[in-house]
């Protein structure tokens, strides 16, 4: 079965400075896809960033980069010139028929 | 506007009284999924639909039930609630399969007496 790890429970970074949570998985399928959940305090799920195993290229979103690493089964993600509203949890997550979740990472973005 | 709705937002029950929680959605997705949140477990699936009538199990599924009779619709149903039922639940959709971005409904907070 694909597990999720999410090793950091928490986490912190100035405003304006870069940030990076890590994502490991473990799969023995081949094709499959990675996302970043972010979870402000109103609970909701937004989406910040796909990747499809199959694609060597590291997905971006504006501020949002992730380093993928599919020998390694790594997926991490960063978050450059951090700002306050970056402040949640974050989720990642690994999808194939089903979906699996890491354990999430709490990050705080201070002033 | 494109959303997915779930109700009731909160709830509190006690232990043995059936309860459902519905959850609808506009989108015409075709997959349609139920997780529990808990803390430091994140999201666990309970049970997920690829479309009308079919069915599948999740990491979790002891204690729930779901039926999918319609597209819009996939409701969760807690037959006989016990206190470790008590959590925050979140219903979402996504087009076939679901590869692409699921879209999560606002939660609903669970509390089991």
């Amino acid at each position: 079965a694909q597990t999720v790890t999410q090793s950091q429970p928490e986490m912190s970074v100035q405003e304006a400075e870069t940030v990076t949570l890590s994502c490991t998985y473990d799969t023995s399928e081949n094709n499959y896809y990675l996302f970043w959940y972010k979870q402000p305090p109103s609970r909701q799920m937004i989406l910040v960033i796909r990747q499809e195993a199959y694609k060597q290229q590291n997905a971006t979103e504006n501020r949002f980069s992730v380093n993928f690493q599919k020998a390694a089964k790594s997926f991490s993600l960063k978050i450059s010139d951090s700002q306050l509203g970056d402040t949640a949890m974050y989720f990642c997550a690994f999808v194939n028929n089903d979906m699996r979740f890491g354990a999430g990472t709490r990050l705080t973005v201070k002033p | 506007e494109a959303q997915v709705t779930q109700n009731p937002r909160y709830l509190i029950t006690v232990t043995g009284k059936k309860l459902t929680v519905t959850c609808s959605q506009n989108m015409n997705h075709e997959y349609m999924s139920w997780y529990r949140q808990d803390p430091g477990l994140g999201l666990r699936q309970i049970y997920y639909s690829m479309n009308v009538e079919v069915t599948d199990k999740g990491d979790v599924p002891e204690g729930y039930k779901v039926s999918r009779k319609e597209k819009r619709n996939f409701p969760l149903i807690l037959e006989s609630p016990s206190p470790n039922q008590t959590s925050l639940y979140f219903c979402a959709s996504s087009y076939q399969p679901p590869t692409n971005e699921q879209f999560f409904g606002p939660g609903t907070r669970l509390t089991v007496l």
